[in-house]
């Protein structure tokens, strides 16, 4: 079976400000593929990123990062410089099978002015 | 070009009605889902259709009734809900998964009251 655990349920953060988002996953499969995915207020969720198990290679783009570490289980996102319409909900997701997600319980990110 | 798109936004239905949610994509994605999310939780998978056929139906109530008519639409059809399915109703369609998982582009969801 499969789990993701995002631990922060809120955070709030005053703009400007750096802020990582923690994401640990469980899985028995060699191959996988790991999401985060952004839910601001309006409802969509919003794709960011998607990362196989065999590429650790961290990313940036722009303001945002991903570091994807297998000895730890973990692909946390950091957002530099937030700005307030980074606030919104964002979830992370473990795929192995292809159709199925399985989400995380998602970390609302609030950033003040 | 990366959207999809749903209609209704919002949807108020009585137990006895009878509703259809609606979802579109012009990505040439050949899977499509519906999600149905609570407030303050992650979407929950209800249905996955892969090539205009159900692959996927994870034991959902038979008052839900998906049917995919084309590779470009998905319906959702509702009939005698009950208030606990009032929720966001989410669509969402990929390349099809064929032993990888590709990332699933949502709609903006039909935000559902039943009463």
């Amino acid at each position: 079976a499969q789990k993701v655990t995002q631990a922060q349920t809120e955070i709030s953060v005053v703009e400007k400000e750096d802020v990582t988002l923690d994401c640990v996953y469980e899985t028995r499969d060699t191959t996988y593929y790991l999401f985060w995915y952004k839910q601001p207020p309006s409802g969509e969720l919003v794709f960011l990123i998607r990362r196989n198990s065999f590429d650790e290679q961290n990313e940036i783009s722009g303001r945002y990062s991903w570091n994807f570490q297998k000895s730890t289980s973990s692909f946390n996102f950091t957002i530099t410089a937030s700005q307030v319409v980074d606030s919104a909900v964002y979830f992370c997701a473990l795929s192995v099978t292809g159709s199925r997600l399985t989400f995380g319980e998602g970390t609302q990110l609030t950033v003040n002015p | 070009d990366t959207e999809v798109t749903q209609t209704p936004k919002h949807l108020v239905m009585g137990m006895t009605n009878k509703k259809s949610l609606k979802c579109e994509q012009h990505m040439g994605h050949r899977a499509m889902y519906w999600y149905k999310q609570k407030a303050k939780k992650p979407p929950e998978l209800m249905f996955v259709y892969s090539y205009e056929k159900l692959s996927i139906n994870e034991s959902v109530p038979s008052r839900f009734s998906p049917e995919c008519p084309n590779s470009s639409l998905l319906n959702l059809h509702l009939h005698a809900l009950q208030p606990e399915d009032s929720a966001l109703y989410l669509c969402a369609s990929s390349h099809t998964p064929g032993g990888l998982a590709y990332e699933q582009y949502f709609g903006p969801g039909t935000r559902l009251t039943v009463t």
